[in-house]
């Protein structure tokens, strides 16, 4: 299996809510990655897990909250979010650090809408 | 920064031809990778090349690789509708603490 599933496919909040992103891997990958990808922009490194433990946060503001419950599991939680988040937000997967010459294996995203 | 950055910004050309892509970076990395995107949807990896490395070919693509000028080609051979995605290089160092830094792509038109 290798496959990377998120959940849901298409989300739309107010600015006011609170919703989760999930993502899931079954291919016994150490690392686990959150981006944020704007229309006709790169993906942009958000979050890195590493054996379950964040690694990397790219100063990204306290109304993204990642968690990583197990080593198959990673969440994105979004609190009082604003318009100028919604984007396509993917998340991948590898079998150690890209830095390690590991490639990476994404979801299909999660578009994200906030009204 | 040491993002890539793609050139073309934006190709098109007839199905059958070759289609060649370039990233360009400004730091030492520990290798580079090459991902395609169709519209909207997740990226695939294509191809990873070591920074000791200079050429690397898996069915009809072709990389290389120029530390000295620190760039990257990706080739594609013989190109079909289906070939028809964004794509784009991610370099990978070390000194930046194993980021992954996705450069801004290059959109593939085949038509055919």
């Amino acid at each position: 299996d290798t496959e990377v599933t998120q959940t849901p496919k298409h989300l739309v909040m107010g600015m006011t809510n609170k919703k989760s992103l999930k993502c899931e891997q079954h291919m016994g990958h150490r690392a686990m990655y959150w981006y944020k990808q704007k229309a006709k922009k790169p993906p942009e490194l958000m979050f890195v897990y590493s054996y379950e433990k964040l690694s990397i946060n790219e100063s990204v503001p306290s109304r993204f909250s990642p968690e990583c419950p197990n080593s198959s599991l990673l969440n994105l939680h979004l609190h009082a979010l604003q318009p100028e988040d919604s984007a396509l937000y993917l998340c991948a997967s590898s079998q150690g650090l890209a830095g390690a010459s590991h490639e990476q294996y994404f979801g299909p995203g999660t578009r994200l809408t906030v009204t | 920064s040491q993002q890539g950055e793609e050139d073309p910004q934006a190709l098109s050309i007839q199905e059958g031809e070759n289609a060649t892509m370039n990233c360009s970076y400004k730091t030492s990395i520990n290798n580079l990778q090459w991902y395609r995107q169709n519209s909207g949807r997740g990226l695939v990896h294509l191809i990873l090349i070591r920074s000791n490395e200079r050429e690397k070919h898996s069915g009809r693509l072709r990389v290389t690789l120029d530390t000295s000028k620190k760039s990257s080609s990706l080739l594609i051979t013989a190109s079909r509708a289906a070939d028809t995605a964004s794509y784009f290089c991610a370099t990978v160092s070390y000194n930046y603490g194993q980021n992954f830094v996705f450069g801004p792509g290059t959109r593939l038109s085949v038509l055919p």
